[in-house]
């Protein structure tokens, strides 16, 4: 059974664009959201996290929108760039399984200049 | 300060065949975790070693596979003998401190191709 559920499968945006990215989940004890971003040849990297008492964080063009009665996340990347180009991961954590992580299947995202 | 590291890359084994995948974490880590992601799927938990103990292995998908990390440095994989669905990519990462209070490094994945 699929703990997370990541949505689109692919997406492609014009350069300068807003690329959005949702995820849903249904174990309520999770407590830590992230999101990783892998490059072919490469594995994940964390890109940006939140925990569930805030409902968005920022980190430059990088934005997590949170709901937590929906229990939906978002990753919003603004003015999306042609390095932008890589696989997005969502994922969650419940704080007691000691760092294990659920992801979901994954965004391809494509930026064209 | 090196990554974590995987080796191989890449291996093309026949079905019936054993593998062993190989991951360095980072220096000082002691916790090590694998995932596996099955093409178009998300990736999967498999295991996760706190120094040379297994905390979690409820992830392992059955018995044809066993992971060790021998004095809490390095760890192996292995799958015998080896299946087709085995096929994906496996990832192992590190983290200092259980990886839900920090962040978890991923190595570049080993690409198993099982035919």
């Amino acid at each position: 059974q699929q703990q997370v559920k990541q949505s689109p499968q692919s997406l492609i945006v014009q350069k300068g664009g807003i690329s959005i990215i949702n995820c849903a989940y249904e174990n309520t004890a999770f407590d830590y959201f992230p999101w990783y971003q892998q490059f072919p040849g490469k594995g994940p990297a964390l890109l940006i996290a939140i925990r569930p008492d805030v409902s968005e964080k920022k980190e430059g063009r990088f934005t997590i929108s949170f709901n937590k009665s929906a229990k939906q996340f978002s990753l919003h990347i603004m003015d999306s760039q042609p390095g932008d180009s890589a696989t997005y991961f969502c994922a969650a954590r419940r704080g007691s399984t000691l760092g294990r992580l659920y992801f979901g299947r994954g965004t391809q995202l494509t930026v064209w200049p | 300060e090196a990554g974590v590291t995987q080796f191989p890359s890449h291996s093309v084994i026949e079905k019936g065949q054993t593998v062993t995948l190989r991951c360095d974490p980072i220096s000082g880590h002691d916790n090590l975790y694998w995932y596996r992601r099955v093409m178009g799927k998300e990736i999967k938990f498999l295991l996760h070693f706190v120094k040379e103990s297994k905390q979690d292995e409820s992830g392992m998908p059955n018995n044809r596979f066993l992971a060790e990390r021998t004095g809490g440095t390095y760890s192996t994989l292995k799958v015998q003998p080896a299946e087709l669905e085995d096929s994906g990519v496996y990832f192992c990462a590190s983290s200092q401190v259980p990886a839900g209070n920090t962040e978890a490094f991923f190595g570049q994945g080993t690409r198993l191709t099982v035919v």
